[in-house]
C-alpha cells in the first residue's frame, strides 16, 4: 500500500503568490519523521523542512512552511511568496520504524509563473 | 566537504556489462539507502543499511548487490545490466532520530 501521496501530479502558481502542495501519509507507528525535498531540473535532491511526529509545533524554514495535521495524517507544505527558482519538482518522504524505512510520494512538479 | 558524494555522477554502459556505483558519507551517520528514480521521476526504495546491516531489500533483482564495508560506504553493483536499468540512482544517508536526511548528487545510468 501506498505510505506517503501526493495527488497533485502539476501546480501552477503566479509569482509572489503562496502556494500549497499536498501530502498524506499512512503509518501505524507512533515516532516518525516527514520531510519534504525539491529536485530542480539540475537533478540534485535538495532538503527543505522536517517535521517529527512529535512537534507540536509546525516548521518553518524560512518561506517554507509544514502545515502538519496529525489527526488527518497530512503534512502539506506551503510555501510563500513564490520565486522563479522555485520551480521543480517537489517530493514529500515518511521516516518510520526502527529501521529509518524512508519513502517518498511521487512527487509534485510546480512551475511559478512570472 | 561534500557530506555524500556518489561516483560516476554519469554511466553508460552496454547490455550484459557488470558496473558498480560508489557512495561515501563523511557525516557519522548510521543509515544508508540506495533509491532508484526512474523516467517518471518516482524514488523508488532499493536497499537500507543500518551500522552495515542490510535492513530493507525491496523487490530488486538480485543483479543488484548492495555491500557496505563499512559504516560510510554503501556500495552497489550491478550484474548483466538490462536496457531498464537505465534510471538515476541515488544513495541517501540519514541518522537514527536526526532532521535530516541527505543525498548524493545521483548517478544517471544509461543502458545501450
Amino acid at each position: 500500500a501506498q505510505k506517503i501521496t501526493q495527488t497533485q501530479p502539476g501546480m501552477f502558481v503566479q509569482e509572489k503568490e503562496a502556494v500549497t502542495l499536498d501530502c498524506t501519509y499512512d503509518t501505524s507507528d507512533q515516532s516518525y519523521g516527514l520531510f519534504w525535498y525539491k529536485q530542480p531540473s539540475s537533478g540534485e535532491m535538495i532538503f527543505l523542512i522536517y517535521q517529527g511526529s512529535y512537534d507540536e509545533q509546525n516548521a518553518t524554514e524560512g518561506r517554507y512552511s509544514l502545515n502538519f495535521q496529525k489527526a488527518r495524517k497530512s503534512a502539506n507544505l506551503v510555501i510563500s511568496a513564490s520565486q522563479l527558482g522555485d520551480s521543480a519538482m517537489y517530493f514529500c518522504a515518511m521516516r518510520e520504524g526502527f529501521n529509518n524505512d524512508m519513502r517518498f510520494g511521487a512527487g509534485t512538479r510546480l512551475t511559478v509563473k512570472p | 566537504d561534500t557530506a555524500v558524494s556518489q561516483t560516476p555522477k554519469y554511466l553508460v554502459t552496454q547490455m550484459g556489462n557488470d558496473k558498480s556505483i560508489k557512495c561515501e558519507q563523511n557525516l557519522g551517520h548510521d543509515t544508508m539507502y540506495w533509491y532508484k528514480q526512474d523516467s517518471k521521476k518516482f524514488l523508488k526504495i532499493m536497499f537500507s543499511y543500518n551500522n552495515k546491516e542490510l535492513i530493507i531489500n525491496e523487490t530488486v533483482p538480485n543483479r543488484f548487490s548492495p555491500k557496505s564495508p563499512d559504516k560510510a560506504h554503501l556500495n552497489l553493483h550491478i550484474n548483466s545490466l538490462e536496457l531498464g536499468d537505465s534510471a538515476v540512482y541515488f544513495c541517501a544517508s540519514t541518522q537514527t532520530g536526526a532532521e535530516k536526511a541527505f543525498f548524493g548528487q545521483g548517478t544517471r545510468l544509461t543502458v545501450v
